[in-house]
């Protein structure tokens, strides 16, 4: 079973709809990150948080919110989708410390008609 | 402010060897990711440097100079499947990681 798993892998909605991606760990991390990734852009941040307390914004939270629900489990929401918003998601986690490697899920294509 | 530059896009032939230079401004530095990521794909890790100096793993080994704000990852024996995205990536503070938009490998036999 991998490690990082991310639900769903695809998901076409229209503008106005409240979307839910979720991201499930079994690594025993407690970093989790949220990442979207634009052609020509890459990665950008969106949430962090260090543990089930912790949340941060990241470099493009407007239009986003998150919920850490346990150590394994991190759930990105759109409160209301924008076609700006189709992009490639990807949840990551680290251990924690000073510097850590993040490993990534396989990411959700998310399309916004 | 943040500024990551690497080429866009590279090719190479089999069994050559190909070098991916990344230059970067950041605040708070604390070391340098290399990830790979093939289309549609999660990028995975490659190597991380925080002092300067070569590291090897492998076919493939990552060069830092944080005085020039300079990095560069060196794939050996290139082969197909090294053919991928390589995600320039330092790190500000102690822990967000700061993408680059990445270079695109394309290997030819």
């Amino acid at each position: 079973d991998a490690d990082v798993t991310q639900t769903p892998r695809n998901r076409i909605t229209k503008t106005g709809k409240r979307i839910m991606l979720e991201c499930s760990q079994t690594k025993g991390h407690d970093r989790m990150y949220w990442y979207r990734q634009d052609p020509g852009l890459g990665l950008r941040l969106i949430y962090y948080s260090f543990d089930v307390k912790d949340i941060n914004k990241g470099e493009i939270s407007d239009g986003y919110s998150v919920s850490r629900q346990a150590q394994a489990k991190f759930s990105l929401s759109l409160e209301s989708a924008i076609p700006n918003q189709t992009a490639l998601y990807f949840c990551a986690t680290a251990f924690g410390g000073r510097t850590d490697t993040q490993y990534f899920g396989p990411g959700t294509r998310l399309t916004v008609l | 402010g943040q500024n990551i530059d690497q080429p866009t896009e590279m090719t190479a032939t089999e069994g050559a060897i190909v070098q991916i230079n990344c230059t970067y401004q950041t605040s708070g530095f604390n070391g340098l990711f290399w990830y790979q990521q093939h289309a549609g794909e999660a990028p995975t890790f490659l190597s991380y440097n925080v002092l300067d100096g070569l590291e090897e793993k492998g076919r493939f080994s990552s060069f830092l100079s944080r005085s020039k704000g300079y990095s560069y990852l060196l794939l050996k024996e290139l082969q197909m499947k090294d053919s991928a995205s390589y995600l320039c990536a330092p790190v500000e503070g102690t822990d967000k990681l700061i993408f680059g938009t990445g270079t695109r490998l394309q290997v030819f036999p």
